[in-house]
């Protein structure tokens, strides 16, 4: 079946420019999850959606940073006027909530590069 | 979140066992005991969780500790395929907060 996709796969941009990268979840799944990982490092949390509740945003790491699940499918993460510190990789997962498995499909991220 | 200890890499023969442990000496009662890896240039997969005894699946063995202080990963075969970052994450049981916090895991490197 389908997993977790995310788009583009690679994108460069030059510093101070705005980029989207897009998310789709596994269809069904009620919570997505935004990470980063940079080079040689582990995943850093950004931000959580679950339903119609209010995301939990307190991993974006400045205001420059935002994301959006439109019909609580689709999700979109902003990062407006980049910097080179923002090149990562920015990973999408998905779950469905259950008390002890929680297991996340991860998609196979974007790489971001700011010039 | 709760933090959990890896070593920073180990090296196994491949078709031999592997046991990666992880120590997680403040962890609560509430927590789940969760491991993920991540392949190279891959995005991480669930291997399998526990919360206080010890599991199996297709992927591996989760052995606990009597006090929950530690546990072990265990893949009964290495492959080649196995050769990934392994995360060690503590979760917390209730709902409201099911973000992973990721260390920076055990590189686990398989030797043919």
């Amino acid at each position: 079946g389908a997993g977790v996709s995310q788009s583009p796969s690679n994108k460069v941009t030059e510093k101070g420019k705005d980029v989207e990268l897009r998310c789709d979840p596994i269809s069904g799944h009620t919570a997505l999850y935004w990470y980063r990982q940079s080079l040689g490092q582990g995943l850093e949390f950004l931000i959580y959606f679950q339903g119609n509740s209010a995301p939990d945003k307190s991993g974006l790491p400045s205001d420059r940073f935002s994301a959006e699940r439109t019909g609580g499918s689709v999700s979109t993460l902003t990062i407006q006027r980049t910097q080179q510190e923002d090149s990562a990789v920015y990973l999408c997962a998905s779950s469905l909530l259950t008390s002890g498995r929680n297991e996340q499909f991860f998609g196979p991220g974007t790489r971001l590069t700011v010039l | 979140d709760a933090k959990t200890t890896q070593p920073n890499s180990m090296e196994s023969n491949e078709e031999e066992p592997v046991h990666l442990p992880c120590n997680h000496s403040t962890i609560s009662g509430t927590d789940y005991i969760h491991w993920y890896r991540q392949l190279p240039s891959q995005g991480p997969e669930y291997v399998i969780h526990g919360l206080t005894s010890n599991v199996n699946n297709r992927m591996a063995s989760l052995a606990i500790a009597e006090d929950r202080k530690s546990s072990t990963l265990i893949l009964h075969r290495a492959t080649l395929r196995d050769a990934a970052v392994y995360y060690c994450i503590l979760r917390a049981k209730y709902y409201g907060n099911n973000r992973l916090a990721f260390g920076k895991g055990n590189q686990v490197v398989v030797i043919p």
